[in-house]
């Protein structure tokens, strides 16, 4: 297991389309969350999944924002209708249930839309 | 709110140089507190956690809930300390995610 992946590493898109990002977390994992990074900014939470079940959405995931689990395993965060704010990396994390707060983080997905 | 606050975006001092990097968080029940770091190239990973009190690659961090504070020591830096480090918070033992600080740049230079 070589920790959590991300994939695309890069995507860059126009504004108006649809992108997706995909996450695979250290496999025994339950525990999954996606934060949002711009420049000169720590991650910002966006949402958390365990095991299938999503039990938090900050107010940050707009409409335009769908996250999924349907297995428990991987995961996916669409955007929608990309606009220019958008434009940021997209990290996910995975942890152990039994919170010790350690999140291992992925490389980050980097979206720029133009 | 809950927040967390990290005053200095960059820090910069001379290898064998204390090093104190500031957080302050705002929250009225009882947090728990974490340092992440990021090196050049690296993932984001967790340094220390302040319910462990332990010291990891020489730093040490204390919470003071009297000035709401849990800073980063080092007594000695070394250049390998550079490094972005982000303080975190956690507010809700039932696992709601970790709020993060802005990051400060630490930067040890020969």
């Amino acid at each position: 297991d070589t920790g959590v992946s991300q994939d695309p590493r890069h995507k860059i898109t126009k504004r108006g389309q649809n992108v997706t990002f995909r996450c695979d977390p250290i496999s025994e994992h339950n525990r999954l969350y996606w934060y949002r990074q711009t420049l000169g900014q720590g991650p910002e939470f966006l949402t958390y999944f365990q095991n299938e079940a999503q039990l938090e959405k900050s107010r940050l995931l707009s409409d335009r924002f769908s996250a999924e689990r349907p297995k428990g395993s991987f995961s996916t965060l669409e955007i929608q209708r990309t606009e220019q704010g958008d434009s940021a990396m997209y990290l996910c994390a995975s942890s152990l249930q039994g919170y010790t707060g350690e999140l291992f983080f992925g490389e980050g997905s980097r979206l720029t839309v133009l | 709110a809950q927040r967390v606050t990290q005053p200095e975006k960059l820090l910069s001092v001379f290898k064998g140089a204390p090093v104190e990097l500031k957080c302050n968080y705002s929250y009225s029940g009882s947090p728990e507190l974490f340092w992440y770091v990021q090196y050049s190239r690296q993932r984001l990973q967790l340094l220390l956690r302040h319910i462990s009190r332990e010291s990891i690659k020489g730093f040490t961090a204390d919470l003071n809930k009297g000035e709401t504070s849990f800073h980063l020591k080092k007594p000695f830096a070394q250049e390998e300390d550079s490094a972005m480090y982000y303080c975190a918070l956690s507010f809700n033992q039932a696992g709601t995610a970790l709020i993060f600080g802005k990051g400060t740049t630490l930067s040890v230079s020969s």
